[in-house]
């Protein structure tokens, strides 16, 4: 079964602290796992994916299959990060996408 | 210039009605999609169409269809709602994949999406 965990629903950080967004999933075949974000009122968007090995917005995620861990790190928050995070898992077929999202994380950096 | 944009935004209607919320994308992609997000905030996959045919039908009632006119629009018509309809529901699109063996086949474009309607049954 496709299935992505994310155990916090809730996480609050101090700005200029550590923070990490933890990811679980469960698939049997090659995952592709992405990270999404929705702003405070703004549309959820595509933040980073595991294929790119990219840094964005001074984030990172790195897929870890032995542990099948997809988490979203950043070492310093800072109050713009505030936002809904979701992990998602791409457990589609080709020419469509079917991604299977976790419920999410709200994630909120203190001054 | 929005690049999916979903109609209405809100929509209040009682049991039993029939509504239709529309969806359009002006990016040149092939695939839209059909998201809803209950009140616990899981976001689910309900419908896909790849140029207007239905390429993923999740375990959704029947009284729920989609109708693609084309590649751009896909709208979500449901009849007799029910309480449990409640939820905001999330267009979404993206570009079909290369052919496989291409060097890019296994970069998926991500997903875009709408901002959502907010549907509430009393």
């Amino acid at each position: 079964a496709q299935r992505v965990t994310q155990p916090e629903k809730l996480l609050s950080v101090f700005k200029g602290a550590p923070v990490e967004l933890k990811c679980n999933y469960s698939y049997s075949g090659s995952p592709e796992l992405f990270w999404y974000v929705q702003y405070s009122r703004q549309r959820l968007q595509l933040l980073l994916r595991h294929i790119s090995r990219e840094s964005i917005k001074g984030f990172t995620a790195d897929l870890n299959k032995g542990e099948t861990s997809f988490h979203l790190k950043k070492p310093f928050a800072q109050e713009e990060d505030s936002a809904m995070y979701y992990c998602a898992l791409n457990g589609g077929i080709q020419g469509a996408q079917k991604l299977v999202f976790g419920q999410g994380t709200r994630l909120t950096i203190n001054p | 210039d929005t690049a999916v944009s979903q109609t209405p935004k809100y929509l209040v209607t009682q049991m039993g009605n029939d509504k239709s919320i529309k969806c359009e994308q002006n990016l040149g992609h092939d695939t839209m999609y059909w998201y809803k997000q209950d009140s616990k905030k899981f976001l689910k996959i309900m419908f896909s169409y790849n140029n207007k045919e239905l390429i993923i039908n999740e375990t959704v009632p029947n009284r729920f269809s989609p109708k693609s006119p084309d590649k751009a629009h896909l709208n979500l018509h449901i009849n007799s709602l029910e309480l449990g309809d409640s939820a905001v529901y999330f267009c979404a699109s993206s570009q079909k994949p290369p052919r496989p063996g291409h060097p890019s086949s296994s970069y998926n474009s991500p997903l875009h999406f709408g901002n959502g309607t907010r549907l509430t049954v009393t």
